[in-house]
């Protein structure tokens, strides 16, 4: 069992729909991560949260938007999605950003567009 | 692109025998770390070594690191068939970023 816990683990959702990913940690960890993984490919860095706050967007598109509404919760919300967005949406945490501390991953939510 | 190299993509070993994988990166870094992932599961992180580190052992896990080369490796010992699975080296570069860049990756199967 891993301490990040990502809901749902699996989402198959059309093109028009708005679904919402969601990530919740426990250990106090002040740093959160959405990373998108491709089939036999290393996870890719999406977003970073410091401390709640919103600290590195990497050029993702705006049908991604995520939320940290408090330190332990992270979300992400979905709409207007294309199948090549079709990933493994992996969160992670970590102590803080930077540092010589490893990250925590969850198990990831599987996304399938049709 | 920050991203590493792996090498080799895929491994095949028999149990008990050593794995060994190599990963190359670009950038002056602050550590370097080293996670598996199983098959449809999030990583899980082995472990890590510092810029001013050369070796570092955990349990079967020996990992390297030469900084001058760009370079470190991961050898387990003795693998066991639940060893099967891929294996990332990730760099915690030193541009202000702090954001971990993930190598290509390896998948080692052990056949029992």
């Amino acid at each position: 069992d891993t301490e990040v816990t990502q809901t749902p683990k699996h989402l198959v959702m059309g093109m028009t729909n708005k679904k919402s990913l969601k990530c919740e940690q426990h250990m106090g960890h002040r740093a959160m991560y959405w990373y998108k993984q491709k089939a036999k490919k290393p996870p890719e860095l999406m977003f970073v949260y410091s401390y709640e706050k919103l600290s590195i967007n990497e050029s993702v598109p705006s049908r991604f938007s995520p939320e940290c509404p408090n330190s332990s919760l992270l979300n992400l919300h979905l709409h207007a999605l294309q199948p090549e967005d079709s990933a493994l949406y992996l969160c992670a945490s970590s102590q803080v950003t930077g540092s010589n501390q490893p990250q925590h991953f969850g198990d990831g939510t599987r996304l399938s567009i049709l | 692109s920050q991203q590493g190299e792996e090498d080799p993509q895929a491994l095949s070993i028999q149990e008990g025998e050593n794995a060994t994988m190599n990963c190359s990166y670009k950038t002056s870094i602050n550590n370097l770390q080293w996670y598996r992932q199983n098959s449809g599961r999030g990583l899980v992180h082995l472990i890590l070594i510092r810029s001013n580190e050369r070796e570092k052992h955990s349990g079967r896990l020996r990992v390297t690191l030469d900084t001058s080369k760009k370079s470190s490796s991961l050898l387990i010992t003795a693998s066991r068939a639940a060893d099967t699975a891929s294996y990332f080296c990730a760099t915690l570069d030193q541009t202000g970023a702090n954001n971990l860049f993930f190598g290509t990756g390896t998948r080692l199967t052990v056949i029992p």
